[in-house]
């Protein structure tokens, strides 16, 4: 995709901080989202997703919201700690298909002690 | 569970030397199987996915190819590597949405 060449932007927060990181997604029939956690030299791994008929999703300290009206994708981390740096990506899912994820850019969170 | 497996964890490899990477998966039947590749503090590019064995779609033209031999079994390759394909290459697989991935490989093409 078109993100895959960019530079990864940077969100610092001060430890203890929530954090809030933002995903523009492009096609307004996606019908499934899902946030995942990148650490360095690792996979990415799973952190939460979220179905286009909901508006918002908690789990255990992390919350992400949809607004569809402006396809924006948000997530939340309450309390944040050391070992939330990490790079986090966005990524949707078409209503029309049954394999692929669009990935976004990524986020590279940077907690300040 | 399921697990996937990724070998070797590091290459490196000169120029126009061949490249074979294999990924397994565990736990599971009949899963999508993708193959990407991260440039160093970039984001996740498709390389293939897999819906079935034999079956191979590619998202970017380039020297590499990929080959599912096996249900379970996902294998990236390369005739000729070049400087460009160096990387860090994931394999992930997947059921319904949620994708899983490896731990990755490391290639150094130098």
């Amino acid at each position: 995709g078109e993100s895959v060449g960019l530079h990864l932007p940077t969100l610092s927060v001060q430890e203890g901080d929530n954090s809030i990181i933002n995903c523009a997604y492009s096609n307004s029939a996606s019908d499934y989202f899902i946030w995942y956690k990148q650490e360095s030299g690792k996979g990415p791994q799973f952190i939460i997703d979220i179905r286009s008929n909901m508006d918002k999703r908690q789990g255990q300290r992390v919350t992400v919201l949809l607004n569809k009206t402006v396809k924006h994708l948000s997530l939340q981390i309450a309390a944040t700690q050391p070992g939330d740096s990490a790079v986090y990506f966005c990524a949707e899912k078409f209503a029309d298909s049954n394999y692929q994820l669009i990935w976004g850019a990524g986020t590279k969170l940077i907690i300040k002690p | 569970s399921q697990t996937i497996h990724q070998w070797p964890a590091t290459l490196v490899q000169p120029v126009g030397s061949p490249l074979s990477l294999e990924c397994t998966v565990e736990g599971t039947s009949n899963p999508n199987l993708y193959w990407y590749r991260q440039a160093a503090g970039r984001g996740l590019q498709l390389l293939f996915y897999s819906v079935g064995i034999g079956q191979i779609s590619s998202e970017v033209p380039q020297n590499l190819s990929a080959s599912r031999p096996q249900d379970r079994q996902f294998i990236l390759s390369s005739k000729k590597l070049l400087l460009s394909d160096s990387g860090f290459y994931l394999c992930a697989w997947s059921v319904v949405n949620e994708q899983f991935f490896g731990p990755g490989t490391r290639l150094t093409v130098l």
